[in-house]
Formats: C-alpha cells, sequence, structure tokens
C-alpha cells in the first residue's frame, strides 16, 4: 500500500502565479482534505472533498479551490499567489465511514 | 481564544523518562482526538486516536480525553532519541466529514 502520495514535493513559484498540486489517497480511501501548514504552525484545514464534491471549507479566500475525480485522487489549485502563502501543502485521506485521517509527505510551496 | 492551545516547548527531557503532552480546547461539540508526530519536514504520521472520553493505550503510547476539563493528553512510556519530533494533537466533532482544528504542535526533544 503506497500510502497518500502528494506531487510535486517542492514547488517554487512567483508571486501573482498559479498553482496546482496533486494528491492521491490511500487505497480504499474516497475522502480527501487539504491543509496548509506555515512553518512553526500547526496545520490549517483549507476544504474536503467527497463524492467530487466540496463538503466542507475552512477560512480560507476563494483563490483556493480544488477537485476531486472519480478514481478519488484529488487536486488542489491556487490562483493569484502570495507571499504568505509559501508554506508545507498536506493531503489527507480518509476510509469510507472511517474517523482517522492519513497525511502524505507534503508539498513545500515557495513564492518568491 | 484559539480553539485548541498547545504549548508549543521545546520540550527537553532525558531518555527513558516518561513524556506528558497536552492540548485544551474550547469547543464542547468536538468529540474525536487524535495525536500526530510530525518530523523535520514530513508529513504528520497518525500515533492514537480517541473517541469522546477515556483512556486509551498502544505500546509505550497512552492518550487520554477528559471531556469535562477540555484536556487531551498524551504520554509516552520510556522515551527513546527517535521520538525527537513536533507532536500535534488534532481534533473534530463529526470525525472523517469534518476537518481537523490542530494545536501549534509542541517539540519534542529526547536527550541520549
Amino acid at each position: 500500500d503506497a500510502g497518500v502520495t502528494q506531487s510535486p514535493t517542492h514547488l517554487i513559484k512567483t508571486r501573482g502565479q498559479q498553482v496546482t498540486l496533486r494528491c492521491s489517497p490511500k487505497s480504499g480511501h474516497d475522502t480527501v482534505s487539504w491543509y496548509q501548514q506555515a512553518l512553526g504552525q500547526g496545520p490549517q484545514f483549507i476544504f474536503q472533498y467527497y463524492e467530487e464534491e466540496e463538503r466542507q471549507r475552512g477560512n480560507f479566500p476563494d483563490r483556493f479551490s480544488g477537485h476531486q475525480f472519480p478514481n478519488y485522487s484529488s487536486e488542489l489549485n491556487v490562483n493569484a499567489l502570495l507571499l504568505g502563502d509559501s508554506a508545507l501543502y498536506l493531503c489527507a485521506s480518509s476510509p469510507p465511514w472511517g474517523t482517522e485521517a492519513f497525511f502524505g509527505q507534503g508539498t513545500r510551496l515557495t513564492v518568491v | 481564544q484559539k480553539e485548541v492551545e498547545q504549548d508549543p516547548g521545546p520540550l527537553s527531557v532525558p531518555e527513558g523518562a516518561i513524556v506528558s503532552l497536552n492540548c485544551t480546547y474550547s469547543n464542547s461539540a468536538f468529540q474525536y482526538f487524535m495525536w500526530y508526530r510530525q518530523y523535520s519536514r514530513k508529513g504528520p504520521e497518525l500515533l492514537m486516536y480517541t473517541y469522546s472520553s477515556g483512556n486509551k493505550e498502544d505500546g509505550r503510547f497512552t492518550a487520554q480525553v477528559d471531556k469535562s476539563s477540555k484536556y487531551i493528553s498524551l504520554f509516552i512510556r520510556d522515551s527513546q532519541p527517535s521520538d525527537s519530533a513536533t507532536y500535534l494533537c488534532a481534533m473534530s466533532a463529526r470525525g472523517g466529514a469534518d476537518g481537523l482544528t490542530f494545536g501549534k504542535g509542541t517539540h519534542l526533544i529526547i536527550q541520549p
């Protein structure tokens, strides 16, 4: 079992650009959540996808959007990047009717 | 007041000591409680999961939840240098259907 996989591992973007991050959930998991973790902070919930719909959203602006595909994989898109968007972006997956969330290794985004 | 408070440390203890890590929270709707371990520049790894109040033991780890006091703890027995990491508490109201609310994380150092 490959666990939760994220790509790319590192990314450098320029302010104002757009970025897409990708996540493949653990085998058998159908729910995907995205988190932003700034340096020295705990992860902050961005949104959660279930059955290809956004089920819940945290306190993040509309510049953050996502998508879930029929195979349960997911993308996180961020438009009009700001310097403050520099962070570790984490994807977590959960099984059907499950309560635990399992995280990937994250994508480290640097905005310059 | 943040929803979840966690002392960021660092907490430094000698090898073999019992470690106590704690979080307090303000949202009485939280029912699902998790502890994650995060090594530097890696994704969080799920250590313990507890539903509602009570204790749960897994090897050297014991998780305790006191909902009446809105207080959760993680104890690590016979601590090892490999336990040196950041420990994050996380909680939610509806388990897998909810995004997790995290503490800031406690940086733990086990001295050989």
